[in-house]
């Protein structure tokens, strides 16, 4: 099972909305990712955790608030986002440590800022 | 110098052909590299990973590495329509940090 689930499919919020992306696994990974892509763009790695701690924050503004509250579980606190970010967002799981680190990725959350 | 280099193309290659892609990195430390399809409006799929130089075989795909040119490619034979995607190749540097090329997109013509 390589299953990586996120929720919503669709998110639409304001700028001065508060809202979260929730994505769980239940492979028994202890990495789990969030990355932006945009249109016609790779994906952009935004946060890592490595058991359940942060890991990598690549200088992504505080607007964006990531939150690992077990193994399975991973979540993205938004807040006063901006049109910019309006994005598809990618939760990926892998197994940590040396070695082979295949990532495999959830549907993916498309947020639309207005 | 970006960190992994793809010909974005678009690449366009009759169906029942070989498409070749192809992917350099800049980081010599890099351990392990993959390739991804992600079809329109849709997330990454992971189709092959390589870790060691040479060849590796999964059904119509073939990976190949080359650690000392700091180059991987992807081969599909018997290319289908249904292969028609985007594919990148993304480069793990250490531990988890994934870096991802631009893609390269492959229309497979019937």
């Amino acid at each position: 099972d390589t299953e990586v689930t996120q929720t919503p499919k669709h998110l639409v919020m304001g700028m001065t909305n508060k809202k979260s992306l929730k994505c769980e696994q239940h492979m028994g990974h202890r990495a789990m990712y969030w990355y932006k892509q945009k249109a016609k763009k790779p994906p952009e790695l935004m946060f890592v955790y490595s058991y359940e701690k942060l890991s990598i924050n690549e200088s992504v503004p505080s607007r964006f608030s990531p939150e690992c509250p077990n193994s399975s579980l991973l979540n993205l606190h938004l807040h006063a986002l901006q049109p910019e970010d309006s994005a598809l967002y990618l939760c990926a799981s892998s197994r940590p440590g040396q070695g082979a680190r295949e990532q495999y990725f959830g549907p993916g959350t498309r947020l639309t800022v207005t | 110098q970006k960190e992994v280099e793809q010909n974005s193309g678009p690449l366009s290659v009759p169906e029942g052909a070989i498409a070749s892609l192809n992917c350099t990195y800049s980081d010599r430390v890099s351990q392990s590299f993959f390739w991804y399809r992600q079809y329109s409006g849709k997330s990454p799929e992971l189709i092959m990973s390589i870790y060691s130089n040479g060849d590796k075989e999964d059904g119509r795909f073939t990976a190949q590495l080359n650690k000392a040119s700091q180059y991987v490619s992807l081969l599909i034979r018997d290319s289908q329509p249904s292969d028609s995607a985007t594919y990148l190749c993304a480069v793990n540097k250490n531990n988890n940090d994934m870096r991802f090329g631009a893609g390269t997109r492959l229309t497979v013509k019937p």
